[in-house]
């Protein structure tokens, strides 16, 4: 079966500065795809970024990186230059080809000191 | 463009009773999942709707769950007779077909006394 594990129930950062969440995973499928979703207080979950198992390059959206490493079945989110707004639940998931259902980490606290 | 709304944001009811979640896809999406948090653990899958049909409840607890989805529009997650180990907040999210990413709803923080 498989699984998501985020390792770090929480994690603090000065604003302006790098922080990496991780995240570990365990399939035996060749496609698939991962996901960090962020959930602010109160808010609705979004996605921060996603990564296709196929591909190589990993994927950045701005102020968000992964680091993905395939053979190691690991998933990390790197936010540089922290902002006050990136505090949130910081979720991992994973989602076979084949079906649409995610499977979640058990989420990471990230609290952004100003 | 309106996003995935869930109804009520919070529901506080006492065991035994009867409660139901109602959801909102954006607009033209086909798929329509319910997953559930319970007790700060992880988010769990509990079903899949493409349009009114059922493609996968492997996730519904038991029986005391009852999805449903009208005309493939909104949906409504029924609990019957709730119990306590029932809290926990209920999402609900969409995407439309071919996307592999879903967008979720705020979410129903449902308290069971």
């Amino acid at each position: 079966a498989q699984t998501v594990t985020q390792s770090q129930p929480e994690m603090s950062v000065q604003e302006a500065e790098t922080v990496t969440l991780s995240c570990t995973y365990d399939t035996s499928e060749s496609d698939y795809y991962l996901f960090w979703y962020k959930q602010p207080p109160s808010r609705q979950m979004i996605l921060v970024i996603r990564q296709e198992a196929y591909k190589q390059q990993n994927a950045t959206e701005n102020r968000f990186s992964v680091n993905f490493q395939k053979a190691a079945k690991s998933f990390s989110l790197k936010i540089s230059d922290s902002q006050l707004g990136d505090a949130a639940m910081y979720f991992c998931a994973y989602r076979m080809d084949s079906s649409y259902k995610l499977i979640f980490g058990s989420g990471t606290r990230l609290l952004v000191r100003p | 463009e309106a996003g995935v709304t869930q109804f009520p944001s919070h529901s506080v009811i006492e065991k035994g009773q009867t409660v139901t979640l109602r959801c909102d896809p954006i607009s033209g999406h086909d798929n329509l999942y319910w997953y559930r948090r319970v007790m700060g653990k992880e988010i769990k899958f509990l079903l899949h709707f493409v349009k009114e049909s059922k493609q996968d409840e492997s996730g519904m607890p038991n029986n005391r769950f009852l999805a449903e989805r009208t005309g493939g529009t909104y949906s409504t997650l029924k609990v019957q007779p709730a119990e306590l180990e029932d809290s926990g907040v209920y999402f609900c999210a969409s995407s439309p077909p071919g996307l592999a990413e879903a967008f979720f709803g705020q979410g129903t923080r449902l308290t069971v006394v």
